[in-house]
């Protein structure tokens, strides 16, 4: 299994380009999620996926689109980059139900560094 | 207005002595609270995780408390290794919030002093 896989690493944009982050994983896991990550913010929740077309806002969605067409993949889109939305982004998955007596552990994937100038 | 806080952005600890991570959380609804463990240009993984029904869960050298009346709980590690050093995240999540998001604190960065 390859887990979560992130593309690209690193992008560098110009204020008010569009690109699109890549998610995908491998282990049939319902819930995805989309985070980012600033110095002294931690890790802030974006947007997430109970499974295919089912997504809700997180804490910081402003900016941000996704959509969940497959299992698989749980692209995040930008419209219009602007220079605060510089950051590492990560996505996460894990298996959607719980209960008190099972572990409810996210797998995330390697990050994408984005620089909007 | 963060639900899930981390007082100490770092701590020092010497190499074979307890480290203690502290993490405070104010929404009630939140009833599984987990820690993760970044390296720098990684993803952050699962290190161990606690519901509400306990308030102790141990892993090998890794034990985290959860004292539900104050909302807070902590991590600690014995004894600490120069491995260990790393950013850690405190987590949580609860069925009966929406969607049951996971919500997570700023960080502590942690130093182990060989």
């Amino acid at each position: 299994n390859a887990g979560v896989t992130q593309t690209p690493k690193f992008q560098v944009l110009k204020t008010g380009q569009s690109m699109t982050l890549q998610c995908a994983q491998d282990m049939n896991h319902e819930y995805m999620s989309w985070y980012r990550q600033d110095p002294g913010m931690g890790l802030r929740l974006i947007h997430y996926s109970v499974g295919a077309g089912i997504t809700d806002q997180g804490e910081v969605p402003n900016g941000y689109n996704v959509s969940r067409s497959t299992t698989e993949d749980f692209p995040l889109r930008l419209l219009s980059a602007a220079p605060s939305q510089t950051s590492v982004y990560f996505c996460a998955s894990r298996r959607a139900t719980r209960t008190l007596y099972s572990e409810n552990e996210q797998f995330f994937g390697p990050g994408t560094r984005l620089t909007v100038l | 207005d963060q639900q899930v806080k981390q007082n100490s952005p770092s701590l020092s600890v010497q190499e074979g002595r307890i480290s203690i991570l502290n993490c405070d959380y104010t929404n009630s609804m939140f009833d599984y609270f987990l820690w993760y463990k970044k390296y720098p240009a990684e993803g952050p993984t699962f290190l161990i995780s606690i519901s509400s029904i306990k308030d102790k869960n141990e892993d090998g050298r890794f034990t985290v408390f959860l004292n539900k009346s104050a909302k807070h709980l902590s991590l600690h590690i014995v004894p600490s290794q120069p491995g260990d050093s790393a950013v850690y995240f405190c987590a949580a999540s609860g069925r009966k919030t929406s969607y049951d998001k996971v919500i997570f604190g700023p960080g502590t960065s942690l130093s182990v002093i060989p």
